[in-house]
């Protein structure tokens, strides 16, 4: 357990439609991250909070929308996406944004299909 | 521009040793850490570098060379579940983890 939590674990969508992951933090940190994991491909940063304030958006397309109503939720909104959009998006957080030894937490990821 | 490079595959013996290289090019340092990742399930944090040298945590020790941008994580008896992708990011100056595409390590009884 490491006090991350992602919902839901799997998700098939089709083009035109709207749902959103959900993740939850039970660590007290102050920072929330939203990655892509692709397979044999580095992963990539999409969205950084820092205090529910949005710090960085790695360029990230407009289908996609993060939300962090608090420190300690953070939801991503997906809508028209398309297929190379499938693929694990993982949920981190940190204690804060900066910093060294600034280790971050993983959920468990939700694997997603775009047909 | 920055790049994390690290092999994509590798194969040991349960029982053996076994060294993952990871080298990089970043703007600026803020450290290294090393992640595990089992199929299907959240990277782990293993290990942090920060200075020069050996850190050792147990079966597991990862080095780092910062004038040559290297680094490698060191297993020890290896065990089968070790199997999983094994995973280096270097903190660049603004403190943002820049990843390499992963090691995935298959260990053969």
């Amino acid at each position: 357990e490491t006090g991350v939590t992602q919902t839901p674990r799997h998700l098939v969508m089709g083009m035109t439609n709207k749902k959103s992951l959900k993740c939850e933090q039970h660590l007290g940190h102050n920072a929330m991250y939203w990655y892509k994991q692709s397979a044999k491909k580095p992963l990539e940063l999409m969205f950084v909070y820092s205090l529910e304030e949005r710090v960085e958006n790695n360029s990230v397309p407009s289908r996609f929308s993060p939300e962090c109503p608090n420190s300690s939720h953070l939801f991503l909104h997906l809508h028209t996406l398309q297929p190379e959009d499938s693929a694990l998006y993982l949920c981190a957080s940190s204690q804060d944004v900066q910093g060294t030894y600034n280790e971050q937490f993983f959920g468990p990821g939700t694997r997603l299909t775009v047909l | 521009g920055q790049n994390i490079d690290q092999p994509t595959e590798m194969t040991a013996t349960e029982g053996a040793i076994v060294q993952i290289n990871c080298t990089y090019q970043t703007s600026g340092f803020n450290g290294l850490f090393w992640y595990q990742q089992h199929a299907g399930e959240a990277p782990t944090f293993l290990s942090y570098n920060v200075l020069d040298g050996l850190e050792e945590k147990g079966r597991f020790s990862s080095f780092l060379s910062r004038s040559k941008g290297y680094s490698y994580l060191l297993l020890k008896e290896l065990q089968m579940k070790d199997s999983a992708s094994y995973l280096c990011a270097v903190s660049d100056s603004n403190y943002q983890l820049i990843w390499g595409a992963g090691t995935k390590l298959i260990i053969k009884p």
